[in-house]
């Protein structure tokens, strides 16, 4: 069965440390990938996309992704992360093949950042 | 202001009560979903419908129930609540009659206490 594998269920970071957050998903054909951010208390937003070409993509407050096909990852990263990036984080895979467009989302990883 | 909307913000239910989770988008989104997101176990897809007319179920259906009279609404049913349903449940839209575009849009949010 298809299925998205956050590693991190909690990561804890100080100010202007840098970050990464692992993805996985298990399909062998086409799939759109997506980051969605929940902030305390709010709904999921989008963060970033791939659906084709650059399979580096960057999203919103200076956070970006890489898709690598052969590894079955899109890893979210961000440079120097603040307080304000304290929030849920939740990778999310289609599958083409869907046109209902159902997303199956990762387990989600909390981060926390120390001011 | 575009988007979706949910209703009620919150709810306490007693066991074996009926309740109906309210959603409403005026994106004119063909495709609406309904998720429950627990901790630990990320955002699951309970039913979806990709156009007005016509549901489907997701990855855990049972104990839920949904309707899709028209483009804009998708209520949620639950027929005899069960404290394994509480919850916080959210619906989403979005436009996938193009497959590569196949962003969802979360409303707010429903949190669901069954006694």
């Amino acid at each position: 069965a298809q299925s998205v594998s956050q590693h991190n269920h909690h990561v804890i970071l100080s100010e202007a440390a840098s970050l990464e957050l692992g993805c996985n998903y298990s399909y062998g054909g086409t799939v759109n990938l997506l980051w969605y951010v929940q902030y305390p208390g709010q709904h999921l937003q989008l963060l970033l996309k791939y659906f084709s070409g650059d399979p580096l993509v960057k999203g919103i407050k200076g956070f970006e992704a890489e898709f690598i096909k052969s590894k079955f990852s899109f890893n979210l990263r961000k440079p120097s992360v603040q307080w304000s990036d304290t929030a849920e984080y939740f990778c999310a895979v289609t599958l083409i093949y869907n046109q209902g467009g159902k997303l199956i989302f990762g387990q989600g990883t909390e981060l926390s950042v120390k001011p | 202001i575009a988007g979706i909307t949910q209703a009620p913000t919150s709810q306490i239910l007693a066991a074996g009560r009926r309740m109906t989770l309210r959603c409403t988008q005026d994106m004119r989104h063909n495709a609406m979903y309904w998720y429950r997101q627990d901790l630990g176990l990320g955002l699951r897809l309970i039913h979806y419908s990709n156009t007005a007319g016509t549901t489907g179920k997701g990855e855990v259906p049972d104990g839920y129930s949904v309707s899709r009279a028209n483009t804009d609404d998708f209520p949620l049913t639950l027929a005899s609540a069960v404290p394994s349903q509480t919850s916080v449940y959210f619906c989403a839209s979005s436009d996938s009659r193009t497959k590569l575009h196949n962003e969802q849009f979360f409303g707010p949010g429903t949190r669901l206490t069954v006694l």
